[in-house]
């Protein structure tokens, strides 16, 4: 059973440009979350996700950010006109069920010039 | 949103030997887990656990659930182990969220 995957791994943006960053559960789990961590610090919920449903997105900045989780295909997490200020290590996590365990994928390292 | 405190934040060991890592809450949990985030980044599942005791291979956990705090041991370190450790606990009142500590850096040398 593969883990949660998530590309690409590394991302480089100029500011101004677009970010998005894909994250695809682990099999059979249908409970999605992105959390974020800033350089030399812990990691912090952005928003959680079900299947075309935003259940909880009180972590996510109120400009500039959006996620999504489709009927079909990965989870999508995007910055518009990324800030340096976003750089920052994204990861994603699955479970099967509400109040689960969290699988964390590999994260992507996003730094924006 | 609970409060999650770490202790200690950083730690130096000789290879071999044996650490304890704490976590306190500040509210009772229905969720806990602890992470090792090796020194790539990637974040590894160590433990789910709400309550109780469990072991696996060299390390081990116990949670306090009535007591808010949980604990991590470490014996016989390895060079390996280096890296930060997480634990990240959930709340009803939060709904699905993680909230983690701020981790304690671990280094473990030959």
């Amino acid at each position: 059973n593969a883990g949660v995957m998530q590309n690409p791994r590394h991302l480089v943006r100029r500011r101004g440009q677009e970010a998005r960053l894909r994250c695809s559960p682990m099999k059979g789990h249908s409970h999605v979350y992105w959390y974020r961590q800033l350089p030399e610090e812990g990691l912090k919920f952005m928003v959680y996700l079900q299947k075309e449903n935003i259940i909880d997105e009180s972590g996510m900045p109120k400009e500039r950010f959006s996620a999504e989780f489709p009927k079909e295909g990965p989870s999508i997490l995007r910055i518009q006109q990324v800030v340096r200020g976003d750089s920052a290590a994204y990861f994603c996590a699955s479970s099967p069920s509400i109040r689960n365990e969290q699988f964390f994928g590999p994260g992507t390292r996003l730094t924006v010039l | 949103g609970i409060q999650v405190e770490q202790s200690p934040p950083d730690l130096i060991l000789q290879e071999g030997a044996n650490s304890t890592l704490r976590c306190n809450f500040s509210d009772s949990v229905n969720n806990l887990q602890w992470f090792h985030q090796n020194p790539w980044g990637q974040l590894i599942n160590l433990f789910y656990i709400p309550s109780g005791t469990k072991q696996n291979g060299r390390l081990s956990a116990t949670t306090v659930a009535t007591e808010r705090y949980s604990l991590l041991y470490i014996s016989s370190s390895q060079t390996t182990d280096s890296g930060v450790y997480f634990c990240a606990g959930m709340v009803t009142a939060s709904g699905s969220r993680l909230t983690f500590g701020e981790g304690t850096q671990l280094t473990v040398n030959p």
